[in-house]
């Protein structure tokens, strides 16, 4: 079975401008969270999506949204970057929400800001 | 509030010898779930182990074990007769009954030298 898959795998973007990442989960997982991962704040929960609903939100602002589609798949999107926006991008898809399913993570989507 | 504190920023050790990783936790909640997680330098979360806060049997798979304690709120991890493979950043994590998302300690780096 084939694991979470995120694309682009880099990303080189300028301040001011929007991004938009896309997940794939894992076939049969319904359930999406996305994490930024940077050297100083670390792993941080961005926002987890189930059915198409956003059913959790991390402490960050408005300018990160995310959707998530009928075939599960999600896609995070980044307006108006800045440069604390370059981070690791991580993707992480369960079957179910809460319970004791376990989140599997894709291989991330590395963003830099210029 | 929930946290995750991995008091070793890095770790190195000589081939062969054994390792733990420590792992403290902090909740008020009396269900919850304790994950390890291995991200080697390509960036991908790979997934070790979940534990139930119900179920305190320490676990071992091949030359990882597990040591899980809530008297102490502790989960702690021990790599046995290590080797360069095992060189990454480990990631203890908690997540709550019925919620999704991780709260992940800062990680270990470890480094296993030939």
């Amino acid at each position: 079975k084939a694991g979470v898959t995120q694309t682009p795998r880099y990303l080189i973007k300028t301040r001011g401008q929007q991004v938009t990442l896309s997940c794939s989960p894992i076939s049969g997982h319904r359930s999406v969270s996305w994490y930024q991962q940077t050297p100083g704040q670390g792993l941080q929960f961005l926002f987890e999506y189930f059915s198409e609903t956003q059913r959790n939100k991390g402490n960050f602002p408005g300018r990160f949204s995310g959707r998530q589609f009928s075939n599960s798949r999600s896609e995070m999107n980044v307006s108006t970057l800045e440069l604390g926006d370059s981070a690791l991008y991580l993707c992480a898809s369960s079957l179910n929400p809460g319970g004791t399913d376990t989140q599997y993570f894709g291989p991330g989507t590395r963003l830099t800001v210029l | 509030a929930q946290k995750v504190t991995q008091a070793q920023t890095e770790i190195s050790v000589v081939e062969k010898e054994d390792v733990t990783l420590d792992c403290v936790y902090e909740t008020r909640d009396t269900t919850y779930y304790l994950f390890w997680y291995k991200q080697p330098p390509s960036g991908e979360l790979v997934f070790l182990i979940r534990r139930n806060s119900f179920d305190e049997q320490n676990e071992i798979s091949g030359r990882y074990s597990w040591n899980f304690q809530k008297s102490t709120s502790s989960f702690n991890f021990t790599i046995t007769a290590s080797q360069v493979v095992d060189s990454a950043v480990y990631f203890c994590a908690l997540r709550l009954a019925g919620a999704n998302n991780l709260f992940f300690g800062t990680g270990t780096r470890l480094t296993v030298i030939p």
